[in-house]
């Protein structure tokens, strides 16, 4: 699975549109971007995941570059209840075993 | 709810004594894992499974065992605990079915004295 790269954290406005990038330069082609997060010290939850389309559901929308090496998870109008880690992976959906790993991720802050 | 539990939620333990942490599915998924999380380094694989008794492991797997005798059970085992594997310990299954999601646990909060 590809190696992805996220700034470690970022703050956002409440009301405001949170935007989350991710580098992952090495990714293949048959690899999905999957964007997943943490509130608190609750397991991590899935967010939304792409390929090479944007894509939107009623969390968030990704936006994936033309060449795929990096995307930008958005929050359209970002609450307090916002406020975790976000994680974002790349991985393909062969049906095989992988070992998934996750990085560190984006610790976003969303204020008042 | 994807019907996922771990258990204990919490347990404290004392330094050499061996300690099992379960994983149960509801969903018959074939491919489940444990991931430990600390403090400034996220979240790390320990183990995972792609079947029962098919397992493998992950980056930081030293200290730990996994059995997988069936499906619905991922079992971690701390042969002899360390106060270096006091962690939140959380499992997770993923749904190959449809589109891959991992879907995770509530996590294990364990500490060892």
């Amino acid at each position: 699975d590809a190696k992805t790269t996220q700034p470690p954290s970022m703050d956002c406005a409440e009301g405001r549109a949170a935007n989350l990038p991710c580098n992952h330069s090495t990714i293949s082609g048959n690899e999905y971007v999957y964007w997943y997060r943490q509130i608190h010290s609750q397991g991590p939850q899935y967010i939304i995941h792409g390929l090479k389309n944007n894509e939107t559901n009623e969390m968030a929308s990704l936006i994936i570059t033309e060449d795929r090496k990096s995307s930008t998870l958005i929050l359209p109008h970002a609450t307090l209840r916002d406020t975790a880690v976000y994680y974002c992976i790349v991985r393909a959906n062969t049906g095989t075993a992988s070992k998934l790993t996750f990085g560190t991720g984006t610790r976003l802050q969303v204020t008042l | 709810d994807a019907g996922i539990t771990q258990s204990p939620r919490h347990k404290v333990t004392e330094t050499g004594t061996p300690v099992t942490l379960r994983c149960h599915q509801t969903e018959n998924h074939r491919y489940m894992y444990w991931y430990r999380q600390d403090p400034g380094h996220g979240l790390r694989l320990i183990h995972y499974s792609y079947g029962v008794k098919d397992t493998d492991k992950g980056e930081v797997s030293d200290g730990y065992s996994v059995s997988r005798s069936k499906t619905e059970d991922f079992l971690l085992t701390l042969e002899s605990a360390t106060s270096s594997q006091t962690s939140v310990y959380f499992c997770a299954i993923r749904d190959s079915t449809t589109n891959e999601k991992l879907f995770f646990g509530s996590g294990t909060q364990l500490s060892v004295l």
